[in-house]
């Protein structure tokens, strides 16, 4: 099983529409979560990141994390051609432990439709 | 104020050549981290330093791969006779030493072993 999954996709919505983007891991010793942007020929760009469980909002993005199930979230509200882009999903340690590096999942495309 | 960038941005090499690849990361960031990004694949880890040390070369997929950091600022990563598999996206990235979880990425070094 990989540390990190997410669905490739592509996923193609149209403009508007509220985006859902999911991830599993496995490893329950995460405590960090975090989700980057990619443009096409771009680096990635930190979204946002939360720590432990919870909800965290930031404008039209909200990142969930279920600790329980493994299993975190982001959504985008009133989507724009502009969130054109690849989403990865990441995790990694905790405070107070010794360096371990952050998993990354393989990214969701995502299209965005006017 | 400046982000991190790495040079060369695109780099085209004939097999069993030598490329170095080089990242210049965000000033006052201690903690560098090496990635590759393969088509349609995630990021793979390559190799973590904490200031000139490299705690975690556990990433580095064979020992033609190398990388340093000097003055605990600009690192390069190595590939000594290059192979077609090595064709990837390099990404660098650097954050606060201890917060692995704010990672900023340059742009990427495209390299093309022909």
């Amino acid at each position: 099983q990989k540390e990190v999954e997410q669905d490739p996709g592509p996923l193609s919505v149209p403009e508007g529409a509220i985006v859902s983007l999911n991830c599993t891991y496995s490893n329950s010793a995460f405590q960090y979560f975090m989700w980057y942007r990619q443009y096409s020929r771009k680096g990635p760009e930190l979204l946002m990141y939360t720590y432990s469980s919870g909800n965290k909002e930031d404008g039209r993005f909200t990142a969930q994390v279920d600790k329980s199930s493994k299993y975190i979230s982001l959504f985008i509200r009133d989507s724009q051609p502009s969130d054109s882009a690849t989403y990865l999903c990441a995790i990694g340690p905790g405070p107070k432990t010794s360096y371990d590096k952050v998993i990354f999942g393989p990214g969701t495309s995502l299209s965005v439709i006017p | 104020g400046a982000g991190v960038s790495q040079s060369p941005s695109n780099k085209v090499t004939e097999k069993g050549k030598d490329v170095e690849l080089r990242c210049d990361p965000i000033s006052g960031h201690t903690a560098l981290y090496w990635y590759r990004q393969s088509l349609g694949q995630g990021l793979e880890f390559l190799i973590y330093f904490q200031g000139n040390s490299a705690p975690d070369k556990s990433g580095l997929p064979s020992d033609r791969f190398s990388a340093e950091r000097t003055g605990g600022s600009v690192s390069t990563l190595t590939i000594q006779r290059t192979q077609q598999e090595d064709s990837a996206v390099y990404l660098c990235a650097s954050s606060l030493v201890g917060q692995h979880y704010e990672q900023y990425f340059g742009p990427g070094t495209r390299l093309t072993v022909t």
